[in-house]
């Protein structure tokens, strides 16, 4: 069965400093890859996806994703946080069939320090 | 404006009683999906839809039950057989099944059993 671990529950980190929010995965077989972020008492957004081809994506708002199929994670960075970056960011995995779903992480809260 | 709605923000409930939770697309979008969130815990998936008329169990369905009478709603009752129904509800579409194609949520349910 597949599943995903975001490795931190919390990261405090200042303003204008960068980030990263880890996430590991465990399947066998080729994934697909999310992150969503949720603001406060909202839905979720997307915020970029891995399903083939570069390993590296980027969202329009400064974040970028690695895929590394070695390591089976999904690192999430950012060089330089902005206090409205303030939420909550989930991983999420599928084996991306029709018939497929996607399993989510437990969430990292990303605070920012002023 | 497209998008998804769910109805009420908030809802208040008593022990024992069944109550249902909205959810609307005009998205046109085929498939929608319930999940459940809890603090720390992320999204655990309850039920799905992939067309009209068609729905399955999730992870969690035990408590729950949906109807898809018509592709742009998806609504969610939560009966009195659930046991811990006090969380957060979201509501999700995308426009085919398949997890390569982009959720879009709603802006959830706060449910409290009182």
């Amino acid at each position: 069965a597949q599943s995903v671990t975001q490795l931190d529950s919390q990261v405090p980190v200042f303003e204008e400093a960068p980030v990263e929010l880890r996430c590991n995965y465990s399947s066998s077989v080729s994934v697909y890859l999310f992150w969503y972020v949720q603001y406060p008492n909202q839905g979720l957004q997307l915020l970029l996806k891995y399903l083939s081809g570069s390993t590296l994506v980027k969202s329009i708002n400064g974040f970028e994703a690695e895929f590394n199929k070695s390591q089976t994670s999904f690192h999430l960075r950012k060089p330089s946080v902005h206090i409205s970056d303030t939420a909550e960011y989930f991983c999420a995995v599928s084996k991306g069939n029709r018939d497929d779903k996607i399993i989510f992480g437990k969430g990292t809260r990303l605070h920012i320090l002023p | 404006d497209g998008g998804i709605t769910q109805s009420p923000k908030y809802l208040f409930r008593k022990e024992g009683q069944n109550v249902t939770l909205s959810c609307e697309q005009n998205l046109n979008h085929d498939a929608m999906y319930w999940y459940r969130q809890d603090p720390g815990q992320g999204l655990r998936l309850i039920y799905y839809s992939q067309i009209v008329n068609d729905f399955q169990k999730g992870d969690i369905a035990e408590g729950y039950s949906v109807s898809r009478e018509k592709k742009e709603s998806f609504p969610l009752t939560v009966t009195s057989a659930q046991k811990n129904p006090t969380a957060f509800y979201l509501c999700a579409s995308s426009i085919a099944p398949g997890a390569h194609n982009e959720q879009f949520f709603g802006p959830g349910t706060r449910l409290t059993v009182l």
